[in-house]
Order: structure tokens, then C-alpha cells, then sequence
């Protein structure tokens, strides 16, 4: 097991353009979390799929945010038009419902940069 | 809704010195609770968990939290404090939205 892996660890963008993340989860977790975490902050929410279906969402996930995660297996972020405001680390996590405690493996995280 | 707060967002210690972080939540039921650790560049890992079993936790690295239903608190220890042990710490309770805001360590030779 290689733990939840993240790609890109980094991205450059500008402003107006769009990005995608991809996040592969613990092969037998079947929730996988996304998470906005700013310098000095903790974890901020995004969404969460349980298998494919996305099963939550948060305030902070504007229109211009999508998530997917066809198979259940890994997800991808999409941020469209990016703004400034969307400099941030986007953390994926993922756990087992099996696992009743619901304790969070986390990836290393994807460092985005707006321009 | 349940949701944690920490207090203190830097905490500064000398090597060998007691680590104190302290956590409070807010939970209509007993909650599940957790420390995390993310050290520079890399993601958040599991440092230990409170799931009702036993109210003192033992957790890796020589910390340890011990829940305490009368004050609603879960706060984290170490009795000597490591060079290795400065990093970020998170307290959060179970469900997909509840972190901490974090408490950064640093640790004095």
C-alpha cells in the first residue's frame, strides 16, 4: 500500500485558467475527502464521495469547483477561471466505512499558485 | 454540529521541556477525537485517537491526549519536548469538516 497519492505536488497558473488535481486513495478506502488548507489554518472542508457518489459538499465549494470520482476509485478537482483567492493547498484524505472511528490518511497535498 | 477549537496558534518550548497543546470541542454526543501532525511539506498524519475506549490515549512519538468529558477537553502532551518535535499539530473530531486551526511548535535548543 503507497498510502493516498496527489498530483501534482505543485502548479503554477494564472489567473482565468483552468486546473485539475488527481488524488488516488488507499485502494480499499471507499471515501475519499477533498480539503482547502491555507498558510496558518486548518483543514478547510471541500466535498467527500463515498464510492462515486459525492455525498457532501461545503458553502465553500463555489460553481467554479467540480469534483469527480467516476469509479470510486481516484477523484479529481477541477477549479475553473481561477482567481487569486484560490491560492491554496488542496489536500485529498480517504477512509474506510468499515473503519467506525473514521480516521483521515492524507496525501502530501497539491500547492496551487494563481497568478 | 461538532467543531473543535485550539487554543494558542504557536507554542514555543525548549528541548527536553514539557509540549502542552490544548484542544476543546463541541459535541452534542461523545465525539471521536484526533491529533494530527503535519510536518514541513508533507500531509497531515495520525498522531492518536480518543474513541471511547480509555480516556488516556497513548499516541506515537511519546505523546499523549487524555479526554476529559467535564471540561470538554483533549488535550495534547509530551514530558520532553524533541527537536524533531516541531511541526503543526491539528486537533479534529470526527465527521469530514472539523479541524482545528492548528498550533504551530517550536523547539528551543
Amino acid at each position: 500500500d503507497t498510502g493516498v497519492s496527489q498530483d501534482p505536488r505543485h502548479k503554477i497558473t494564472k489567473r482565468g485558467q483552468n486546473v485539475t488535481f488527481r488524488c488516488d486513495p488507499i485502494s480499499e478506502h471507499n471515501r475519499l475527502y477533498w480539503y482547502r488548507q491555507t498558510l496558518g489554518q486548518g483543514p478547510e472542508f471541500l466535498t467527500y464521495f463515498q464510492n462515486e457518489a459525492q455525498l457532501e459538499k461545503s458553502r465553500l465549494l463555489s460553481d467554479r469547483f467540480s469534483a469527480e470520482r467516476p469509479k470510486g476509485s481516484f477523484s479529481t478537482l477541477e477549479i475553473q477561471r481561477t482567481e487569486q483567492g484560490d491560492s491554496a493547498m488542496y489536500l485529498c484524505a480517504s477512509s474506510s466505512s468499515r473503519d467506525r472511528d473514521e480516521k483521515l490518511f492524507f496525501g502530501s497535498g497539491t500547492q496551487l499558485s494563481v497568478l | 454540529a461538532q467543531s473543535v477549537t485550539q487554543l494558542g496558534s504557536h507554542v514555543s518550548v525548549s528541548e527536553g521541556a514539557l509540549v502542552l497543546l490544548r484542544c476543546n470541542y463541541s459535541s452534542s454526543v461523545p465525539p471521536y477525537l484526533f491529533w494530527y501532525v503535519q510536518y514541513p511539506n508533507q500531509g497531515l498524519q495520525l498522531l492518536l485517537k480518543y474513541t471511547s475506549a480509555a480516556t488516556l490515549v497513548k499516541g506515537i512519538n511519546g505523546f499523549e491526549a487524555e479526554f476529559k468529558k467535564s471540561e470538554t477537553s483533549f488535550h495534547l502532551t509530551k514530558p520532553s519536548a524533541h527537536m524533531s518535535d516541531a511541526a503543526e499539530y491539528f486537533c479534529a473530531v470526527s465527521g469530514p469538516g472539523s479541524f482545528g486551526a492548528g498550533t504551530t511548535v517550536t523547539v528551543r535548543a
